[in-house]
């Protein structure tokens, strides 16, 4: 198993400013992931974040917007850039297991833009 | 986009068996049917998954039809703790391969 941490827990901002969100795992993982989760919705996947190699983008989220770094293997940011209310949602990293394909995820960041 | 189709809500009396019902009509050869759920404010939590087989678990029972086109997923004797957003999710069985969430069931257990 995977132990996940996310900071911060939930912030609330104002809009055209940017925030980072930092995933702290307690064991080294090749690939992390982060979601969205807007209001009321399902999961969205943002961005797979690779140790050593730019994050590729899902449809509809670009690098400008999402900026996420993988500095190592047990750490991850992702930062909203320039938000807007929209962006108020709940933010999550995960990260897979070896086998079974089985995700662990963290707390989340409870986002909040006015 | 989700493969999955769900009922968007359930109820279950606490102590009886929740049956959760999912329709994967175009699962490929090598997915999985994975199930996780989803308690308020928190992150999702992997429940079980299986490929064609029955599988059992200390959490739940999984239950695939034989075409593999739909499945159920049992909680044996719900409690009030089991009250979430249940997620099924059909993925290839290859570490490292993100999930794509549908809308889930909301399983609301009441005493």
């Amino acid at each position: 198993s995977a132990v996940i941490s996310q900071k911060p827990s939930r912030d609330i901002c104002q809009r055209g400013t940017s925030l980072t969100i930092q995933c702290q795992v307690d064991s080294q993982v090749t690939m992390m992931f982060w979601y969205r989760q807007q209001p009321g919705q399902s999961l969205t996947l943002i961005a797979t974040a690779n140790q050593g190699s730019e994050a590729t983008y899902e449809s509809g989220f670009v690098i400008d917007k999402f900026p996420i770094s993988r500095p190592n293997l047990t750490f991850s940011t992702l930062t909203v850039s320039n938000m807007s209310p929209e962006d108020s949602s709940i933010y999550l990293c995960s990260v897979p297991t070896l086998a079974a394909n089985e995700q662990f995820f963290g707390p989340g960041t409870r986002l909040t833009v006015l | 986009d989700a493969k999955t189709t769900q009922p968007p809500s359930m109820d279950c009396a606490e102590g009886r068996a929740a049956n959760l019902p999912c329709n994967h009509s175009t699962i490929s050869g090598n997915e999985y049917v994975y199930w996780y759920r989803q308690i308020h404010s928190q992150g999702p939590q992997y429940i079980i998954h299986g490929l064609k087989n029955n599988e059992t678990n200390e959490m739940a029972s999984l239950i695939i039809t034989e075409d593999r086109k739909s499945s159920t997923l049992i909680l044996p004797h719900a409690t009030l703790r089991d009250t979430a957003v249940y997620y099924c999710i059909v993925s290839p069985n290859q570490a490292g391969t993100a999930l794509i969430f549908g809308k889930g069931t909301t399983l609301s257990v009441s005493s």
